[in-house]
């Protein structure tokens, strides 16, 4: 059975920084595609990062690219967002989503999200 | 620029069926999309893939209520025989190189 279970969120002051993580068992890791994908309380889905099977390539949204930083450990089947220079605006459930492919296709498998909240 | 529109919300009765619309921007019509439902306070689901030309595939253990179809630049979830549990946030998605698009979803509300 694909799990995907995210950790690290909490409540950051605007400039902060923190890490999520993403533990990922039930399939061949180091084969998928996986990405964050977030939600502002109320709102709808927000694609935010993708990296593809072997960590060679990385993709941002423009509302987070040079503050975020994807990352993958196959060793450890363990999916990271390194968060700088946090904002108000980036408050919100941060989910990690499996690819159906190795490049970056659609999200054939969610996890439950971890709450980001920026406030002073 | 590709974007993804759906309707905010959508009301149908239990038992009966609904048939929730994302209508991909100018240019876009044969890119295939993917449906995902948003129940309350829980992480999304995915629930096909559904292409151009209407073909679907179903993530695992999508009851055959869920289907799909295309019609030009409009994709299709049809769910039949409405359960209080369909009651959810549906969101259709598309992708290309290096990008993830969303619209912005359909609140739907079994009467």
């Amino acid at each position: 059975e694909v799990q995907l279970l995210e950790s690290g969120g909490g409540l950051v002051q605007p400039g902060g920084s923190l890490g999520l993580s993403c533990a990922a068992s039930g399939f061949t890791f180091s084969t998928y595609a996986m990405s964050w994908v977030r939600q502002a309380p109320g709102k709808g889905l927000e694609w935010v990062s993708t990296i593809n099977f072997s960590g060679g390539t990385t993709y941002y949204a423009d509302s987070v690219m040079g503050r975020f930083t994807i990352s993958r450990d196959s060793s450890k089947n363990t999916l990271s967002l390194q968060m700088n220079g946090l904002r108000a605006e980036d408050t919100a459930v941060y989910y990690c989503a499996r690819s159906y492919d190795s490049t970056g296709d659609y999200f054939d498998y969610w996890g439950q999200g971890t709450l980001l909240t920026v406030s002073s | 620029q590709l974007v993804l529109t759906q309707s905010p919300s959508v009301s149908a009765s239990l038992g009966a069926s609904v048939k929730l619309t994302c209508t991909l921007s100018s240019g876009h019509s044969r890119y295939a999309i993917a449906w995902h439902q948003q129940q309350p306070e829980k992480g999304p689901r995915y629930l096909m893939k559904l292409n151009s030309d209407g073909s679907h595939s179903k993530g695992d253990g999508i009851p055959d209520r869920f289907s799909g179809s295309s019609s030009g630049a409009e994709r299709y979830l049809t769910i039949s025989s409405l359960q209080s549990e369909d009651e959810a946030d549906y969101y259709c998605q598309t992708w290309g190189t290096g990008i993830q698009v969303f619209g912005g979803g359909t609140k739907l509300t079994v009467l």
